[in-house]
């Protein structure tokens, strides 16, 4: 197991069009999340899965957002109608809920553009 | 809510130099402290962490002492390299009982340059 990975690494789409990127967790992982970083901040929260279960949205996760994890372990996160506001980096990260090690390991995000 | 505050860079250093960069917070609960680095092309790396007050994480030379009393977690290193040239964000997260959810709230980062 080599960490959290994401796929894509990059994307440039139009304005209008939906993308949907991937998280693939360390696999012990139950806990999984996902961040956006725009240029010059550090990342924001947008939603935390347990498991399967999504458990959190923040008020940054628009109606165009989605995000599944459908058997607890990959998650994809999906963005309808794309605008030129969501160019920025979206983050996974995934962690443990329980034992002495719990923090969260990052994946090296999606760059997304959108022109 | 939570907030995290850190000094803006970027911060150039000649290598040996000693280094500080600050790092305050507000938070709403008990947080547990972070300090995060990500080095050009690579995703975010943890770099050390505390968990409760005068608690000091220590990684790689790098130090950092949890002050609740100052709402503060700087992180410090008596000599710094050339590697040691990244982005380094301050961050904290405060767990919610209901959702298990330990999110984390980041500071905007600080770009450190170490020349040779």
């Amino acid at each position: 197991d080599t960490g959290v990975s994401q796929d894509p690494r990059h994307k440039i789409t139009k304005r209008g069009q939906n993308v949907t990127f991937r998280c693939d967790p360390i696999s012990e992982h139950n806990r999984l999340y996902w961040y956006r970083q725009t240029l010059g901040q550090g990342p924001e929260f947008l939603t935390y899965f347990q498991n399967e279960a999504q458990l959190e949205k923040s008020r940054l996760l628009s109606d165009r957002f989605s995000a599944e994890r459908p058997k607890g372990s990959f998650s994809t996160l999906e963005i309808q109608r794309t605008e030129q506001g969501d160019s920025a980096m979206y983050l996974c990260a995934s962690s443990r809920s329980r034992g002495e090690n719990t923090e969260a390991f990052f994946g090296q995000g999606t760059r997304l553009t959108v022109v | 809510g939570n907030s995290v505050t850190q000094m803006e860079g970027p911060v150039t250093l000649s290598e040996e130099a000693f280094l500080t960069i600050n790092c305050t917070y507000t938070a709403t609960g008990y947080p547990s402290l972070f300090w995060y680095v990500q080095y050009p092309g690579e995703g975010l790396q943890l770099l050390l962490k505390a968990t409760k007050a005068d608690d000091k994480g220590s990684n790689k030379g790098f130090e950092a002492t949890y002050r609740k009393e100052t709402t503060s977690f700087h992180l410090e290193k008596g000599s710094v390299q050339v590697s040691d040239s990244a982005v380094y964000f301050c961050a904290l997260s405060v767990p919610r009982g209901d959702t298990g959810r330990r999110a984390l709230t980041f500071g905007s980062g600080t770009r450190l340059q170490v020349q040779p």
